[in-house]
């Protein structure tokens, strides 16, 4: 079945840098989440999409952007990266307001 | 603010044996909890999900349990197998629209041969 599919895998950037996340959801699914997770830690909730609106936030920096296309893929742009970006990126999709299916994982690291 | 939690961090059984993860929660007007396992360097793989308005949901192997008097939420592997090695977390839908998950701490399971 297919996936989530999350690019780039890995990204190494320096501070103050911009990065762009790219998440591909599942065929048919409308809606799309991002998370962020740093090492031993649990994913914590950035900001969703559904239908191509914006439609919940939560702890995401204003350094950081997100947008869901026509296609319902998103990207989720970063800028002025600091040290404590530096963590895993999730993106999860989902049916409307139903189980979120997670992507592999985009691993960034700001040196 | 609200947040969902687990008791024990670690837990080591024996292989074939049965496993209890526990969870606990403090928004009791959350009506959606979810057990994702995730392995190293991997995505969470969803479980198992129940809704507020059942007690127990079962899987293949796996059963959760909700108590909403006493807001806790279980996990039970039964005949555990190396494979099921990870860390598992419990997540709570908060969001109005979509869902907006807030996640526990996470158990990590180690299953001993």
């Amino acid at each position: 079945a297919a996936g989530v599919i999350q690019s780039p895998r890995h990204l190494i950037k320096e501070k103050r840098e911009t990065a762009t996340l790219k998440c591909y959801p599942i065929p048919r699914h409308d809606t799309v989440y991002w998370y962020q997770q740093g090492p031993g830690q649990d994913p914590q909730f950035l900001i969703s999409f559904y239908e191509k609106m914006q439609s919940d936030k939560g702890s995401i920096p204003d350094r950081f952007s997100a947008q869901q296309f026509s296609d319902y893929h998103s990207e989720l742009n970063m800028s002025s990266l600091e040290l404590g970006d530096s963590a895993l990126y999730f993106c999860a999709s989902s049916p409307g307001r139903n189980t979120q299916y997670f992507g592999p994982g985009t691993r960034l690291t700001v040196l | 603010g609200e947040s969902v939690g687990l008791h024990l961090p670690t837990l080591s059984v024996q292989e074939g044996d049965n496993s209890i993860i526990n969870c606990a929660y403090s928004n009791s007007a959350s009506d959606y909890f979810i057990w994702y396992k995730q392995e190293s360097g991997k995505g969470p793989q969803f479980i198992i999900d129940i809704r507020s308005n059942m007690d127990k949901r079962q899987g293949q192997r796996v059963t959760v349990l909700l108590n909403k008097t006493v807001k806790h939420l279980s996990l039970q592997i039964a005949a555990t197998q190396p494979g099921d090695s990870a860390v598992y977390f419990c997540a709570e839908n908060m969001g109005q629209g979509a869902q907006k998950l807030v996640f526990g701490q996470g158990t990590r399971l180690t299953i001993n041969p």
